[in-house]
């Protein structure tokens, strides 16, 4: 089975630094993707880590251990367009298994 | 814009009914995937198809079936509806299917489900 941990909720400042933590634990594993979703929309992806370390791309970075079970994603200089949900994913096989989202707010 | 086409964008529709929901995949990619998203539940996986065969199920109910044509496109049936079977139904389509491989996802706009 897929249990994929992640806050609910997070409120930052514009141009502040936000860091979202993911735990998982799943039968198997070939990659950590997060996705953004907008409220009634589509998720777009933003990110992919498949070995250790740190993916950085523009303001937003990715972290994963897999020996922990562990992902971060890093949001900086955050605008207030980044209010969103950002949704942990673990790739297993044929399909992703989503963390429920964590609602990011950012206020001015 | 992902690529993903779904029709309709908005159902409404009564208890009981049966409905059709529709995905056309980005150009080139052969998997389909289905998802079910409502307010209290996330995100969850319901169905993928690959070149027209089943691949993966999720958490779908058997009042529920899909399949994926030759033209790739894919229908999701959803029948003897209740109310908790409202929800935003999102089709995405990848160009890989196996896994230790990447398979980013791309997403269409949804479908919005609400039955009364």
């Amino acid at each position: 089975g897929q249990n994929i941990d992640q806050p609910t909720e997070m409120t930052a400042t514009e141009g502040a630094i936000v860091q979202i933590n993911c735990t998982y634990q799943t039968s198997g594993f070939n990659g950590l993707f997060w996705y953004q979703q907008h409220a009634g929309e589509a998720p777009t992806f933003l990110s992919y880590n498949v070995l250790d370390g740190l993916e950085e791309k523009g303001r937003f970075s990715s972290f994963l251990s897999r020996s922990k079970g562990y992902s971060y994603l890093l949001l900086k200089e955050l605008q207030m367009k980044d209010s969103a949900s950002y949704l942990c994913a673990v790739g297993n096989d044929y399909k992703l298994s989503f963390g429920a989202g964590t609602t990011v707010t950012v206020r001015a | 814009d992902s690529g993903v086409t779904q029709t309709p964008k908005h159902l409404i529709t009564a208890t009981g009914q049966r409905v059709t929901l529709r995905c056309s995949p980005r150009s080139g990619d052969l998997s389909v995937y289905w998802y079910q998203q409502s307010l209290d539940q996330g995100l969850q996986f319901l169905i993928q198809y690959y070149n027209g065969e089943e691949r993966a199920k999720g958490n779908i109910l058997e009042r529920f079936s899909a399949q994926q044509f030759p033209d790739l496109h894919s229908e999701l049936n959803l029948s003897s509806l209740e109310l908790g079977d409202s929800a935003l139904y999102f089709c995405a389509s990848s160009s890989r299917t196996s896994g230790g491989s990447y398979n980013e996802q791309f997403f269409g706009p949804g479908t919005r489900l609400t039955v009364l």
